[in-house]
Formats: C-alpha cells, structure tokens, sequence
C-alpha cells in the first residue's frame, strides 16, 4: 500500500535494538488478534496471531502479548533490523464477526543505522 | 503457492463513473474479504463473501457492492464514483474465513478526479 503514515505514530529505533509496539483494542468480545505489517507499495502482511485464551506467542523475532484486562496489545521485535522498517498494524476479530477485521490506526516503525 | 493477486494495480477514474476491481485468492483458499484503505480512516472493512454468498458487510453505501464465483475469485464494484471513493483498495483471502488467517493482496490503487 501507499505510505499511510503521514499522520501516523512513529517509534524511531536504533538497528539492533529491540523494538515494542503497542496498541490498543475496543472491543472486549474480540477473540483473536493478528499484527501486519505494510511496507511501501505492498499489502498488509501478517506477522503473528493470538488467541484470547493465550496471553503471549513467540515467533522468529517477535513476540506478540496480549492483557485482556486493560485491552492491550503489544508487539516486540527483537535486534530490529533495517528490513523492520514499515507501518505496523494491529487487528481484531470479534466473536462472530466472521473474518471482519477490525484495524488500528498503525504505527510507523523507522529504523535507524 | 502464488500468493493474492488483484487487478489492476491502479486506476484513475472521474466522478459519476463506476469501476470494477478482481481479485485472485490463494489457491484454495473460500473466503475473499474486501478492505478500504485511506489516511483518514485507516483499513475499513467492507464485505466478506464464501461460497458465491456474501456473508459480512461492513458500513458503506450500497454504491459499493461484490461478488464471488465458483472459483472463489472475487469482484468489487463501485457505482457512482464520488472524489472521497480515492484510496487503497485491498482484497484478503483466507481457508474458510472466521478466524483464519486473512492474506492480503497488493491492492488496487483507485483515484478519483
């Protein structure tokens, strides 16, 4: 897709550092939650999912938490790297929604060398 | 497997005109859900279909409408183009839809003068 971020967060990190993204969802009835990533001129891409009956995943890099207490959600990359750089996406999908996905605003991830 | 394709990559259109939009989901995959994408209001979610059905709708107007063939392949339509119709359009394929993962094509660039 297009650069969507022109009024969009942004979290600056240094290349090798690690990198947490967080986001906020609406509704409390929502049972499974997915990260994707954008890059310039390219769909979203999933990253990771989590189940509401989990509270943490872990995939190559990142990990994804989930607390249903406080409707948060957050995503951390590990030793960011330049390739990292992109417009992250949290999403939604409340109990019987049926493949309705519901998006965050997102947030832009600048890595720096 | 190939991934999501949609054509075409970009169009430009003038108000009052209508425009058709395809996708291609992944091989096997049923379910083919339709996102707008624009800076303002972020991935807005606008219909589902599975099985030639469609089986979720999000909040537009009837201007914007779809349809699956047997092949799961997918059109959108959008009747009445209006300038504020100008964005990202981005098709999502999953196995049965519901809480499976949803892949996302490139989108479809569509902008309105």
């Amino acid at each position: 897709g297009e650069n969507v971020g022109l009024h969009l967060p942004t979290l600056s990190v240094q290349e090798g550092d690690n990198s947490i993204i967080n986001c906020a969802y609406s509704n409390s009835a929502s049972d499974y939650f997915i990260w994707y990533k954008q890059e310039s001129g390219k769909g979203p891409q999933f990253i990771i999912d989590i189940r509401s009956n989990m509270d943490k995943r872990q995939g190559q890099r990142v990990t994804v938490l989930l607390n249903k207490t406080v409707k948060h959600l957050s995503l951390q990359i590990a030793a960011t790297q330049p390739g990292d750089s992109a417009v992250y996406f949290c999403a939604e999908n409340p109990t019987g929604a049926n493949s309705k996905l519901t998006f965050g605003k997102g947030i832009t991830l600048s890595v720096r060398p | 497997k190939a991934g999501v394709t949609q054509t075409p990559r970009y169009l430009i259109k003038t108000r009052g005109q209508q425009v058709t939009l395809s996708c291609s989901p992944i091989s096997g995959h049923r379910s083919v859900s339709w996102y707008q994408q624009t800076p303002g209001q972020g991935l807005q979610f606008l219909f589902e279909y599975f099985s030639e059905t469609q089986r979720n709708k999000g909040n537009f107007p009837g201007r914007f409408s779809g349809r699956q063939f047997s092949n799961s392949r997918s059109e959108m339509n959008v009747s009445t183009l209006e300038l504020g119709d100008s964005a990202l359009y981005l098709c999502a394929s999953s196995l049965v839809g519901g809480i499976d993962t949803q892949y996302f094509g490139p989108g479809t660039r569509l902008t309105v003068l």
